[in-house]
Order: C-alpha cells, then structure tokens, then sequence
C-alpha cells in the first residue's frame, strides 16, 4: 500500500472548515484513498473514501486532485466534537483489505 | 451504527496468566481484523481472518494467537500475559468486498502488572 504525508497536528476555528491534506504521491491506479477518525482512542470510525472523484456524504468532502497525488478531507462546520486523529490511508481493494494507519493529523477544534 | 463489540472493555491482570480478549460482530463480515495501539502511537494490525477456519499473522508480530470457529466471533488470546502485553487492542470487521470501511470496536485497554 502507498504510503501517505500528513501534517502532524491543526487547529481549527469552531464553525469554520477544516482541511486536511495529505500527500500519496506513489499511489497506484487501483489504489482507494480512505480516511478514517480516532476520537481520544476509541475504535477508529470510518469518514469517506474514493478513487478519482471528489466525494461527498454527511460528515465530510473528499477533494482527489486530477493527477490523484494528493487529497484534502474538508469538514465544512468543525465543532469540538470534531477534535481527533485524522488518517489517510490508500489501499487496493482486494486480498485481505488490511489498512495501514500511519501518524495521521491531530485536529484540535478550538472554541 | 455498527455492531461489534469487544469484552472486557478494561483488564488489569498479573503477569502469567492467560487472558482471551472476546471480538464479535452481528453484520455477518467475513473478514475480521486486530490491531494493537499502544498510547499515542499508530494502529498496527496483529492479525485478520478471511473467515471461519482461516487466521493470518499481521504486519507487526505478536505473541498472542486468533482462532475463527464461527464468523461472527474472534477471539485474541495471550497464553502468558508480560507487561510487554500492556497496549489496547482494537478488532475491526468488513465485508467480503472490502470495498466499504472497516468497522471497529471500542477497545479493550489490557495492563499487565
């Protein structure tokens, strides 16, 4: 699997967006782009993914540049609920689908 | 929300004993997963299982064995807990497609005295 880059840590605004990028520049063609939460070590929660399109559902926006060598994850409106590590993870979808977390993004939501 | 669930939530235990940490899941996932994640560190995925009757060792090594008898149960079991052991393990689960996320567990935060 592709390795990813993240920023170690952000802040964000309370009600304001939050972007968080992340690089894979090695990352395959068949290779998905997920990104998952870990709020204050609980079982990571799965957000959005996706191949070549950005991506939309009720928590989150997934911005997939055109040559898929980067990505953005955007909370629209962040609130302190929000506060986590944030993964990107790019993998292929088949043998035994393992995920590989690296350091992540630590988002602190500040009020 | 997704059902899986993961007992007991918190052991203390001494050092020597054998301990079996319990993982199941309703949604009938072929696929199961356990990740170790000491404090502040990275997930790393100690075992996973394609379905029943098969188990695989993971990316980082263990001591602790799986088994898979029934698909909805995969117990993680430490013959001889060490404080080595100490650590939170996370079971996850997913479809046969491993196109949609893995669902996880809330954890069982093992300590070993």
């Amino acid at each position: 699997d592709a390795k990813t880059t993240q920023p170690p840590s952000m802040d964000c605004a309370e009600g304001r967006a939050a972007n968080l990028p992340c690089n894979h520049s090695t990352i395959s063609g068949n290779e998905y782009v997920y990104w998952y939460r870990q709020i204050h070590s609980q079982g990571p929660q799965y957000i959005i993914h996706g191949l070549k399109n950005n991506e939309t559902n009720e928590m989150a926006s997934l911005i997939i540049t055109e040559d898929r060598k980067s990505s953005t994850l955007i909370l629209p409106h962040a609130t302190l609920r929000d506060t986590a590590v944030y993964y990107c993870i790019v993998r292929v979808v088949t043998g035994a689908n393992n995920l590989f977390f690296g350091t992540g993004t630590r988002l602190t939501v500040i009020p | 929300e997704a059902d899986i669930y993961q007992t007991p939530r918190y052991l203390v235990i001494g050092t020597g004993k054998k301990i079996t940490l319990e993982c199941s899941q309703t949604m009938g996932h072929d696929k199961m997963y356990w990740y170790q994640q000491d404090p502040g560190m990275e997930l790393h995925l100690i075992h996973y299982s394609y379905g029943v009757n098969s188990t695989e060792k993971g990316d980082l090594s263990s001591e602790s064995t799986v088994s898979r008898i029934r698909t909805e149960h995969f117990p993680l079991t430490l013959e001889s807990a060490r404080p080595s052991h100490t650590s939170q393990y996370l079971c996850a689960s997913s479809d046969p497609t491993g196109l949609r996320e893995q669902y996880f567990g809330p954890g069982t935060r093992l300590t070993v005295t």
